[in-house]
């Protein structure tokens, strides 16, 4: 079993939709979650880091981390075309691991 | 914002070279930079860290003599593929924390590796 899980898609959405991004990871012990954003041929971008259960939200991102389900999601409203990128969730911070990446297109 | 500046960002060479690859922190001090690798549709797969003033710690699996190290500077870590061939070919992309405490890793735009 991995230590994170992560649907790889492809998601295709309409602009203007509501993503929603998952990953569950395995190990309990991890604290920290983060969500990158990586364009292709680009290095990931951090969008939103947090350590505690709870939605953290900035701007159209919202980040959920459900820490008894082992379970984290992503949220971003009013999805726009540049919004297209692969979106990878991360557990931990100096041993970070990864999920594998979900691909997503907003379409116009 | 915390950037992190890679370089060169694409390159080329002949089978049996060498190649440095340049991972700085531009405004602020790295003691801790990362390298990883990155295969077209899959996630980063952690290489090494490297720790200013000492040797990097590899992963399981990573030829250390294949990928050096150095990490002489707090701005500065690179990463050295020794005698590279076709199957080095990769995205190589580096991180770097800053602070003191936990803090979460941000990335450079990565190095484009093709070994014909």
């Amino acid at each position: 079993q991995k230590e994170v899980e992560q649907d790889p898609g492809p998601l295709s959405v309409p602009e203007g939709a509501i993503v929603s991004l998952n990953c569950t990871y395995s190990n309990s012990a991890f604290q920290y979650f983060m969500w990158y954003r990586q364009y292709s041929r680009k290095g990931p971008e951090l969008l939103m880091y947090t350590y505690s259960s709870g939605n953290k939200e900035d701007g159209r991102f919202t980040a959920q981390v459900d820490k008894s389900s082992k379970y984290i999601s992503l949220f971003i409203r009013d999805s726009q075309p540049s919004d297209s990128a692969t979106y990878l969730c991360a557990i931990g911070f100096n041993d970070m691991r990864f999920g594998a990446g979900t691909r997503l297109t907003v379409k116009p | 914002g915390a950037v992190v500046s890679q370089h060169p960002s694409w390159v080329i060479c002949k089978s049996g070279t060498s190649v440095k690859i340049e991972c700085r922190s531009l405004d602020f001090q790295a003691t801790t930079m990362f390298w990883y690798r990155q295969f077209p549709k899959q996630s980063l797969m952690l290489m090494a860290t490297s720790n200013e003033g000492s040797k990097a710690t590899y992963e399981q699996g990573v030829e250390k003599d294949k990928f050096l190290i150095n990490h002489a500077s707090l701005t500065l870590s690179t990463l050295t593929v020794t005698s590279a061939h076709p199957e080095d070919s990769s995205f190589y992309i580096c991180s770097a924390s800053f602070g003191v405490g936990d803090q979460p890793q941000h990335f450079g735009d990565g190095t484009r590796l093709s070994i014909l």
